[in-house]
């Protein structure tokens, strides 16, 4: 079973909206990753966030992660038609994993110029 | 850095042929993994090598599935023989494994169709 499952499936907003997504997971984790992936090209990383940490920005971007309830949200501000991709969650369970990832279904973003 | 390299980019085979995808991951990454990305099925982790070492391929689904990494900056996916049910992106992805932030850095993909 996937251990990130992200919400809503698919996502469609105008440009200059802001694009929430979810990802909640079920086991405890060392971190959390967001990853974009543009149709036909291979995963980026966008952003890590770590278990001990609440909230995170970088650029457009903000993540926030709650551990008490397994689940994190990536926030697009200010949305681009160039941010139209897939956005995943990946969580790192930690110990001796040696980084591997459990990624999640995505959120099929679609930003309209 | 020229980042993670695959190839070939594309293949087309048919059924019952051997196919053998290449990743050269990106110098100084001590960690290397294989997915498969399939619209049914996402994004699944194949086996993953840490310092040349296969660590976990739980994920390989079967025996006609065999990967090495004979070397830091090398590592190869086979399928033999292939099945139409191969047919997927399957990426190659490489990572610093600092022990804490480990994030991935993902080849472009081969995309291989089994005809």
């Amino acid at each position: 079973s996937q251990q990130g499952e992200e919400d809503p499936q698919a996502l469609s907003i105008q440009e200059g909206e802001n694009a929430t997504m979810n990802c909640s997971y079920k086991t405890s984790i060392n971190n959390l990753q967001w990853y974009r992936q543009n149709s036909g090209r291979g995963l980026v990383h966008l952003i890590l966030i770590r278990s001990n940490e609440r909230e995170k920005h970088s650029g457009r971007l903000r993540v926030t992660l709650d551990t008490s309830k397994k689940s994190s949200s990536l926030l697009i501000t200010a949305s681009r038609a160039a941010d139209t991709a897939s956005y995943f969650c990946a969580t790192d369970a930690g110990g001796t994993s040696y980084g591997k990832l459990t990624f999640g279904q995505g959120t099929i973003l679609t930003v309209h110029p | 850095d020229a980042g993670v390299i695959q190839s070939p980019r594309h293949e087309v085979t048919e059924m019952g042929q051997e196919v053998t995808l290449r990743c050269k991951p990106i110098s100084g990454h001590n960690s290397l993994f294989w997915y498969r990305q399939t619209m049914m099925r996402g994004l699944e982790l194949l086996i993953y090598f840490n310092n040349n070492v296969p660590i976990d391929d739980s994920g390989m689904p079967e025996d006609r599935f065999s990967a090495k990494m004979p070397n830091a900056s090398f590592s190869t996916l086979k399928i033999q023989p292939s099945e139409p049910r191969d047919s997927a992106v399957y990426f190659c992805a490489s990572s610093p494994f600092r022990g804490s932030d480990n994030e991935q850095f993902f080849g472009p993909g081969t995309r291989l169709t089994v005809l």
